[in-house]
């Protein structure tokens, strides 16, 4: 079984502070994705990294693929209400032909 | 236009009851799935079809039955219902499997079905 496991589980932070969420594996992963799912919604795409090193930027959220593919970074800058919400990455490999999801980052950002 | 639309959004009913869950997407994908998402958050695989053909189909009690009538269409059926079957189920789609050979398998979800066993 391949884990996906992201940490902190719970974050909570002022409007104006930087984050940053991690997901780490022992397993290889042939790409990676972050979701970030809303109240009563279902989990929304926001990238796809497939390269070893691979840095995306969108608005104020990096995501990074590790060199080995085998983890990968959230960081938001200055982050806002908005950016309220469970934040799961999830791998994908050819050979369990399915996404296998972390564990999950609840990110809760205060006014 | 809604991408992926499950139906019903919350269940409620009595254990040992059937119920079943319907989920149609309109984006043209071949490949549809259903996961569970448990009370802490965790969404794991529960079936995936491609082009209506059954290829996961993780360990799921055989209570739970899901029927592809066509690739644009995923429903789940659930048999004697137990309150462990309590959670969030979503309907997703995605354009080819995922972790295939054939693009990255990036997943639209439906907004859930809240299914509560009393």
């Amino acid at each position: 079984t391949q884990l996906l496991k992201q940490s902190p589980q719970f974050l909570s932070i002022q409007e104006g502070e930087n984050l940053t969420v991690y997901c780490n594996s022992s397993s290889v992963f042939s790409s990676l994705q972050w979701y970030r799912q809303e109240p009563g919604e279902g989990p929304v795409l926001l990238v796809t990294v497939v390269t070893g090193g691979e840095v995306k930027k969108l608005k104020r959220l990096t995501f990074q693929f590790g060199d080995a593919r085998k983890d990968s970074s959230l960081h938001i800058t200055a982050a806002q209400t908005g950016d309220t919400g469970l934040y799961l990455c999830a791998g994908a490999s050819g050979s369990a032909r399915q996404l296998t999801f972390g564990s999950g980052t609840q990110l809760t950002v205060l006014p | 236009d809604t991408a992926v639309s499950q139906t019903p959004k919350y269940l409620v009913t009595q254990m040992g009851n059937d119920k079943s869950i319907k989920c149609e997407q309109n984006l043209g994908h071949d490949t549809m799935y259903w996961y569970k998402q448990d009370s802490k958050k965790f969404l794991k695989i529960m079936f995936s079809y491609n082009n209506k053909e059954l290829i996961i189909n993780e360990t799921v009690p055989n209570r739970f039955s899901p029927k592809s009538p066509d690739k644009a269409h995923l429903n789940l059926h659930i048999n004697s219902l137990e309150l462990g079957d309590s959670a969030v189920y979503f309907c997703a789609s995605s354009p080819h499997l995922a972790g295939g050979l054939i693009g990255t398998g990036e997943l639209f979800f439906g907004e859930g079905s809240r299914l509560t066993v009393l």
